[in-house]
């Protein structure tokens, strides 16, 4: 079955500061990484989606894809308060049905 | 933005019951999904729909029931509750092949 890893499982940065999140597949037959965003209390938002090998930058936030290593990363620079999440990695593999396996969760505190 | 709306928000059962949880949405995505979340383990899914008429199993079907009426409506079904049962469940809808999953508000559901 395929599985997504991520790490840490909690992280806790000063405000202004760099998060650096990470994430592996087990399975290379991926076709995208999604990164979801969840505020307590509410559902996953969509954040941003990589398929490629490299860097995506979205505002504050820059995706890093390694094809050959199966991992990807998310970078969050000048952290706000209100950065402070849940944050999961997603993979979409399209072989095995139209859905994404998520990861557990990277819990993010951002600290004023 | 797109809209999936969870009924109800909030649920109390007793073991043995039967439980029905409800999504609609209004984004005419033809994919409907059915996710839980419990620390640990992150966001596992339990059905999808492909349509009006189609339910697939997920990774963690067991001891749950979909139905997909219509195109804007698909349920979980909790035929015989069970203590471990008691999660939060999201509803999305979308293709995550082309684009991204929309995510409800959650139902937290309690089996006593």
């Amino acid at each position: 079955q395929q599985k997504v890893q991520q790490s840490p499982e909690s992280l806790s940065v000063p405000e202004g500061g760099m998060a650096s999140l990470n994430c592996t597949s087990s399975d290379r037959n991926f076709q995208y990484f999604w990164w979801y965003r969840q505020h307590s209390g509410e559902g996953p938002k969509a954040l941003m989606s990589i398929f490629s090998d490299g860097d995506k930058k979205e505002g504050r936030f820059t995706a890093h894809l390694n094809k050959a290593s199966l991992h990807v990363s998310l970078h969050i620079r000048d952290s706000q308060p209100s950065d402070s999440a849940l944050y999961f990695c997603a993979a979409y593999y399209g072989s095995s049905g139209n859905k994404l396996i998520f990861g557990i969760g990277t819990l993010l505190s951002v600290k004023p | 933005e797109a809209a999936v709306t969870q009924s109800p928000r909030n649920k109390v059962a007793v073991t043995g019951g039967k439980v029905t949880l409800s999504c609609n949405q209004t984004n005419n995505h033809n994919n409907m999904y059915w996710y839980r979340q419990d620390t640990g383990h992150g966001l596992r899914l339990i059905h999808y729909s492909y349509g009006a008429g189609s339910t697939e199993k997920g990774d963690i079907p067991d001891g749950y029931k979909a139905s997909r009426p219509s195109q804007e409506n698909f349920s979980l079904i909790l035929e015989l509750a069970t203590p471990s049962q008691t999660s939060v469940y999201f509803c999305a809808s979308g293709d995550p092949g082309q684009n991204t999953l929309y995510f409800g508000a959650g139902t937290r559901l309690s089996v006593l």
